[in-house]
């Protein structure tokens, strides 16, 4: 099926652990994007990519490493998770800039 | 830096009414996107609407509208006839068109329907 998958949908990790959650569209935009949303604070920018191999940081990108090898896939990676990391997570893509961005169904993370 | 200002938290309306959702922005650029999305309890983000800058015309999509005052940097979301499913968060949003833009969201708002 066509769109944007994020996985897991649930995780619950530890301090100190490496997590990585998945992202993967089937609609070749070129652009696409990690959100944190928290309450009080709305949806906040960790990374974004324009591209296959280009990637620049956004507003939170403290503790995260992301990479872009395939333009159908951006993951997110938590280096060593820590309990402020604990929020749902939202990829997203869009064609082009200016072009509404489309979201996956979100993971929500909870570190302990 | 651009920021996206949504000042009121939360909203109710009665159904069939009409409610305004209101969103202000700070940009010092002349060209570019302006967005509501709305996430209900499922979690999923939907785009309502969208508005380009150099459009005077208010864009509306079915019982959504907008009231979009350049000058004043207002974008405001007009609700009518407000239906049970119309409760969610809404989110307004902002993209400038240059090199490295990026959407910007609010704080969001969360709208409640009263039957």
């Amino acid at each position: 099926d066509a769109g944007i998958t994020q996985s897991p949908r649930y995780k619950i990790t530890e301090t100190g652990r490496q997590v990585t959650l998945m992202c993967h569209q089937t609609w070749s935009h070129s652009y696409m994007f990690w959100y944190r949303q928290d309450l009080g604070h709305g949806l906040r920018l960790i990374y974004y990519s324009a591209a296959a191999d280009i990637t620049d940081k956004g507003e939170v990108p403290d503790g995260y490493v992301v990479s872009r090898s395939k333009t159908e896939n951006f993951p997110l990676t938590l280096e060593s998770a820590t309990r402020s990391q604990t929020s749902v997570y939202f990829c997203a893509s869009s064609e082009s800039q200016g072009s509404p961005l489309h979201f996956g169904n979100g993971t929500r993370l909870t570190v302990t | 830096a651009q920021t996206v200002t949504q000042s009121q938290p939360e909203m109710s309306v009665q159904e069939a009414e009409t409610v305004t959702l209101s969103c202000t922005y700070d940009t010092s650029e002349s060209d570019y996107y302006l967005f509501w999305y709305k996430q209900p309890p499922s979690r999923q983000m939907i785009l309502v609407i969208r508005q380009e800058a150099y459009k005077q015309q208010n864009a509306t999509e079915n019982r959504f509208s907008v009231n979009f005052q350049k000058a004043a940097k207002s974008f405001s979301l007009k609700i009518s006839d407000s239906q049970l499913g119309d409760a969610a968060m809404y989110f307004c949003a902002y993209t400038h068109t240059g090199a490295n833009s990026k959407l910007t969201f609010g704080k969001g708002i969360t709208l409640s329907v009263r039957p």
